[in-house]
């Protein structure tokens, strides 16, 4: 069995200062990680993801997350935040072999000017 | 390339109502898969397509639900009988291969039933 927490539905951050997006995980076997970006009438997009390899992943536009099995965290981070990140970001987890990813609800982040 | 396309984009529909919703994958991806997603709420599985493999189709939540693939490319997912809590958004995904891929997310269809 697997199963995603977003620990927040909605954060607001001011536009230049860092993003801490939380997510605790579990599952019964080695997981793979995810965090996708849904922005308004977007298609997903995937940010990073970690399989096993490095525990601090590299995403796209400044992400990053860092796998934490004795917490089961994957939170995902970001140095100073910028207008343009304001979406809603999904916590995804899966393993080998299991074709079905499976969801959190999501966390709405809001940039203030 | 072209990404995931899905049509229509937006779908109003009466009651009881059958609907017929198309996803067309990246070309030269084997594995497809639809979600469901809720106002306010994460994605939740649907059925998966690999190849010529039997579908998974453990997610779907009624037998009103059915999908279909032609081999590798075109899939439709066929909702009977629309029911108002059948409202949502419906999105398709396809990666190149099964096992742990990036998956690649059209842009949805958003039923509304009324």
């Amino acid at each position: 069995a697997q199963s995603v927490t977003q620990l927040d539905s909605h954060v607001s951050v001011s536009e230049g200062t860092p993003v801490l997006l939380r997510c605790n995980y579990s599952s019964s076997y080695s997981p793979s990680l995810f965090w996708y970006v849904q922005h308004p009438n977007k298609g997903l997009q995937l940010l990073l993801k970690y399989t096993s390899a490095a525990t601090l992943v590299k995403g796209i536009n400044g992400f990053e997350a860092e796998f934490k099995k004795s917490e089961t965290s994957f939170h995902l981070t970001k140095p100073s935040a910028h207008m343009s990140d304001a979406a809603e970001y999904f916590c995804v987890v899966t393993h080998f072999g299991n074709e079905k990813l499976t969801f959190g609800t999501g966390t709405r982040l809001t940039i203030i000017p | 390339g072209a990404g995931v396309s899905q049509s229509p984009s937006n779908k109003v529909t009466e009651k009881g109502k059958d609907v017929e919703l198309r996803c067309d994958p990246i070309s030269g991806h084997t594995a497809l898969y639809w979600y469901r997603q809720r106002l306010g709420q994460g994605l939740e599985f649907l059925i998966y397509f690999q190849g010529n493999s039997a579908p998974d189709k453990s997610g779907l939540p009624s037998d009103r639900f059915s999908a279909e693939r032609t081999g590798e490319s075109v899939s439709t997912l066929t909702i009977q009988r629309t029911q108002q809590e059948d409202s949502a958004v419906y999105l398709c995904a396809s990666s190149p291969d099964r096992g742990v891929y990036e998956q690649y997310f059209g842009p949805g269809t958003r039923l509304t039933v009324t």
